[in-house]
């Protein structure tokens, strides 16, 4: 049974660029959230989605907006980088049912910003 | 808002030896609390939970128990060894409908054989 899954592992951008990070969740699992953890910090918690819509968000800015596939798989976009967005992203997922237990992690995307 | 505050680290141990890391939180209600861990280069895993006052989470030899009255949830360990060194992360989960956890800084454990 494969885990969380996300992709890709490392990413390089320049102040500006945009990005797409990707995540699949743990089979079994429709709701996925994403954190950002900067170096030496815990995870912030950025945004969820389930059935597709976004149902909570964190105090992140707009540039940070995401998406749900039917098959559960989701994406994290962010637009204009800044220096401060570099950081590990990390997908979670979990059943909708069980959202406030346990959270599954994936290895997370490294992003620099340059 | 809620918070979540862990002693800071680095903790170094020598094998064998008792471990303790204190957190403590702030939140309204009955939040859930979590302890995890990550290893070097990896996303965080969930080590131990406790839904109620006075549960206590248990796994691997690590123990910790929900204290309302001090709104504390300690992790312990009778003796450690280098295979735990690693960075360790007490979190909460709101009680009532909104869900946005929040998570301590971390703790670095660094256990020397």
């Amino acid at each position: 049974d494969a885990g969380v899954t996300q992709s890709p592992t490392h990413l390089i951008k320049t102040r500006g660029q945009q990005v797409t990070l990707r995540c699949s969740p743990k089979s079994g699992h429709d709701t996925v959230s994403w954190y950002q953890q900067a170096l030496g910090q815990g995870p912030q918690f950025i945004f969820q989605y389930y059935e597709e819509e976004e149902r909570q968000r964190g105090n992140f800015p707009d540039r940070f907006s995401g998406h749900q596939f039917p098959n559960y798989s989701s994406e994290l976009n962010v637009n204009a980088l800044l220096l401060g967005d570099s950081a590990l992203y990390l997908c979670a997922s979990t059943p909708w049912d069980r959202v406030k237990d346990t959270q599954y992690f994936g290895p997370g995307t490294r992003l620099t910003v340059l | 808002g809620n918070s979540v505050t862990q002693m800071e680290g680095p903790v170094t141990l020598s094998e064998e030896a008792f471990l303790t890391i204190n957190c403590t939180y702030t939140a309204t209600g009955y939040p859930s609390l979590f302890w995890y861990v990550q290893y070097p280069g990896e996303g965080l895993q969930l080590l131990l939970k406790a839904t109620k006052a006075d549960d206590k989470g248990s796994n691997k030899g690590f123990e910790a128990t929900y204290r309302k009255e001090t709104t504390s949830f300690h992790l312990e360990k009778g003796s450690v060894q280098v295979s735990d060194s690693a960075v360790y992360f007490c979190a909460l989960s709101p009680s009532g409908g909104s869900y946005i956890p929040t998570f301590g800084r971390g703790t670095s454990l660094i256990v020397h054989p």
